[in-house]
């Protein structure tokens, strides 16, 4: 099956330092991967939606600034949390889809970020 | 903007009971997915709906979308404690599936 892989899956990182993650797409091929956060006992949050070739799509609300996303290939789509603070300290997991109408959602084990 | 609801937030059961989550959309809705989530894991896709008034089956799991495509319910027969986790629906909300919300989820607790 798609295995989507996430990395790192922890990170603790001082204040105003940078945090890059990385989402690989292991045995398929996707256009189009999703960034989301999750707080503690909390949905998803969409934060952005990462496409290969051209700039991501923010939603409203997410610094595009503050949150680089690249995705550089057909398999590998990256975040960057620039000048961390504390308060940007949460689980961030990716997802990736094949492509195809109606194809679901693979997601990646996620990267637990803790800023001090 | 378009908005996903869960009901309940959190639902707790003795091993064998019934659970039902339900998932409405402020807007209709191109096709709806359910996902799981373990303690500590990632949401895991379950089943995708894309009809009016889909019903699906995966052992004792029944998923339902409805008439409208606006709502959607899972129902678990005689729950497990491997059942255990929160389930999510997402609504996409393009006309091309890729693009979902995420409902708030439904954390589902059963006692041995």
């Amino acid at each position: 099956g798609a295995v989507v892989s996430q990395h790192p899956s922890r990170v603790i990182c001082k204040s105003g330092t940078s945090v890059k993650i990385e989402c690989r797409s292991l045995d398929f091929q996707a256009t189009t991967m999703f960034w989301y956060r999750q707080f503690p006992k909390q949905s998803l949050m969409l934060m952005a939606t990462s496409n290969e070739g051209s700039k991501a799509t923010y939603e409203q609300g997410v610094e595009k600034d503050k949150f680089l996303i690249n995705h550089a290939s057909l398999t590998l789509s990256t975040l960057t949390v620039t000048s961390a603070h504390p308060e940007d300290s949460s689980f961030y997991i990716c997802s990736a889809s094949q492509g195809r109408i109606n194809s679901p959602l693979h997601f990646g084990n996620g990267t637990r970020l803790t800023v001090t | 903007g378009q908005q996903v609801m869960q009901i309940p937030q959190y639902q707790h059961v003795q091993e064998g009971e019934d659970f039902t989550t339900y998932c409405n959309s402020s807007t209709t809705l191109s096709n709806i997915q359910w996902y799981k989530q373990r303690p500590g894991g990632h949401p895991v896709f379950l089943i995708q709906l894309v009809k009016s008034g889909e019903v699906k089956k995966q052992k004792r799991l029944t998923f339902q979308f409805g008439e409208a495509k606006k709502n959607s319910s899972l129902h678990i027969t005689a729950t497990q404690t491997t059942d255990v986790g929160t389930y999510f629906c997402a609504g996409g909300r393009d006309n091309y599936g890729q693009n979902f919300v995420f409902g708030p989820g439904t954390r589902l607790s059963v006692l041995p």
